[in-house]
């Protein structure tokens, strides 16, 4: 159960993309679509942006997009705004009723 | 709405014993797989337990496994987690989600415990 490989941080301007990703093993992300993406802004609970690799929760604008390549995913988010600026993380299914979390991404809007 | 509310956390000292408790409320809580996710300060979120909606599949992380026991009670719309052989690096803010489409959909505002002597 070792934790999915992120970023430790990505960084781009207003109105830019910026992409994170999340490398597993077979055993997780390139075994199973599920494959999820969180937003967390400290001291409130994180918010589910994309589940089953790129599909989106109700609420959730299109700007946040998701994609999976054997035992990466991706989480790309366009048309950056202030209010993106969060820590993410990737979350996978890993068999036998287990998840694992990627050790989460900082997002900074410049 | 759906809610999810976490309660129990406080202070223990290492070796002790705590018991989380989780209400739900606003979805048809008999339906649902329910997990445990855990954010210890300064560090990432860690996926802790699974139940699924019977009770029968039961499931923990390894780092957590032998020491905590994960149960629920329908009935009464409520979760509970028991923490046994607390160690300092189980101090973290506890999560009570609900599981949907293989992921977690909503989750509660957390419970705070702190395993200092």
């Amino acid at each position: 159960q070792s934790a999915l490989t992120q970023p430790r941080s990505v960084s781009g301007s207003p109105g830019q993309s910026v992409a994170i990703s999340c490398t597993g093993t077979s055993g997780d992300v390139g075994g199973y679509n599920h494959v999820s993406w969180f937003q967390h802004h400290p001291g409130k609970a994180p918010k589910l942006m994309i589940y089953e690799v790129s599909q989106w929760p109700s609420g959730v604008p299109d700007r946040f997009s998701g994609s999976k390549s054997g035992n990466t995913a991706s989480l790309t988010i366009s048309g950056l705004q202030a209010e993106d600026e969060a820590d993410y993380y990737c979350l996978s299914y890993a068999g036998s009723y287990t998840w694992v979390f990627g050790g989460g991404t900082k997002l900074t809007v410049l | 709405e759906v809610q999810l509310v976490e309660s129990g956390g406080g202070l223990v000292q290492p070796g002790g014993s705590l018991r989380l408790s989780c209400a739900a409320s606003g979805f048809a809580f008999n339906g649902y797989s329910i997990h445990w996710v855990r954010q210890a300060p300064g560090k990432g979120l860690e996926w802790v337990s699974y139940i699924n909606p019977g009770g029968r599949d039961i499931s923990y992380a390894d780092s957590v496994k032998g020491r905590f026991t994960v149960s629920r009670d329908n009935a009464k719309n409520s979760l509970s987690l028991q923490m046994n052989s607390l160690r300092d690096d189980d101090t973290a803010v506890y999560y009570c989600v609900r599981d949907q489409w293989w992921t977690f959909d909503y989750w509660g505002q957390g419970t705070l415990v702190t395993v200092s002597s």
